[in-house]
């Protein structure tokens, strides 16, 4: 089951922050996050693992709700380099695979 | 050094044509995926390979085959070409057979486009 993310676009000025959320109906192993820029592949950013942890990637960090099935990505100060679409990606527990959320395009303006 | 490298970067074809996508990793890591991502940019698995062996096989036409000669290597061959077969196609590599707490490298994706 593919999981959630909202919003599904978000437009920004320089230095502003956002939020973008995933959700999830099954119960999940792990969340991952990646950042995909126009004709590019995706990029790993950070996975997180059940036991609500929460990681850091420079100004880039995200939180895991296992009990809601929730993770966030939280990106501060954003920068011009922050644009691109962002995508969760979860692995369920029984299964192993990495299914993919449908993405947030972010737009960062000067 | 490329992690992860695909070959070709852009196909076109007609339909109902044969075609091969490669990729090889050289990460030394255990498991390789082949995941299409479509013109909506949605994301799908589509294959897994362990040490060689298929561990993931989503619901595919049996037009798309793929192969594992080696660890490292992981292609992907599409029989009968149909219109809808045109997409981006990214092979991906992690350590570990994918539930464990590693990120995925993914190539750089093959365009393919079927006219």
């Amino acid at each position: 089951q593919q999981p959630v993310q909202s919003p599904q676009a978000v437009i920004l000025r320089e230095g502003e922050d956002a939020v973008i959320n995933c959700s999830s109906s099954k119960a999940l192993y792990s969340v991952h996050w990646y950042r995909q820029k126009h004709g590019e592949a995706p990029v790993f950013l950070m996975i997180l693992l059940k036991g609500g942890e929460q990681k850091g990637h420079e100004k880039i960090s995200a939180s895991f709700n296992e009990k809601k099935q929730q993770s966030s990505l939280y990106l501060t100060a954003s920068q011009l380099s922050y644009s691109g679409t962002y995508f969760c990606g979860t692995v369920g527990s029984n299964t192993g695979k990495l299914i993919f959320g449908q993405g947030t395009t972010l737009q960062v303006k000067p | 050094d490329t992690a992860v490298s695909q070959t070709p970067k852009y196909l076109v074809t007609q339909m109902g044509n044969d075609k091969s996508i490669k990729c090889e990793q050289n990460l030394g890591h255990d498991t390789m995926y082949w995941y299409k991502q479509d013109s909506k940019k949605f994301l799908k698995i589509m294959f897994s390979y362990n040490n060689k062996e298929l561990i993931i096989n989503e619901t595919v036409p049996n037009r798309f085959s793929p192969k594992s000669p080696d660890k490292a290597h992981l292609n992907l061959h599409i029989n009968s070409l149909e219109l809808g077969d045109s997409a981006v196609y990214f092979c991906a590599s992690s350590r570990g057979s994918g539930r464990e707490h590693y990120g995925y490298t993914f190539g750089s994706g093959t365009r393919l486009t079927v006219v």
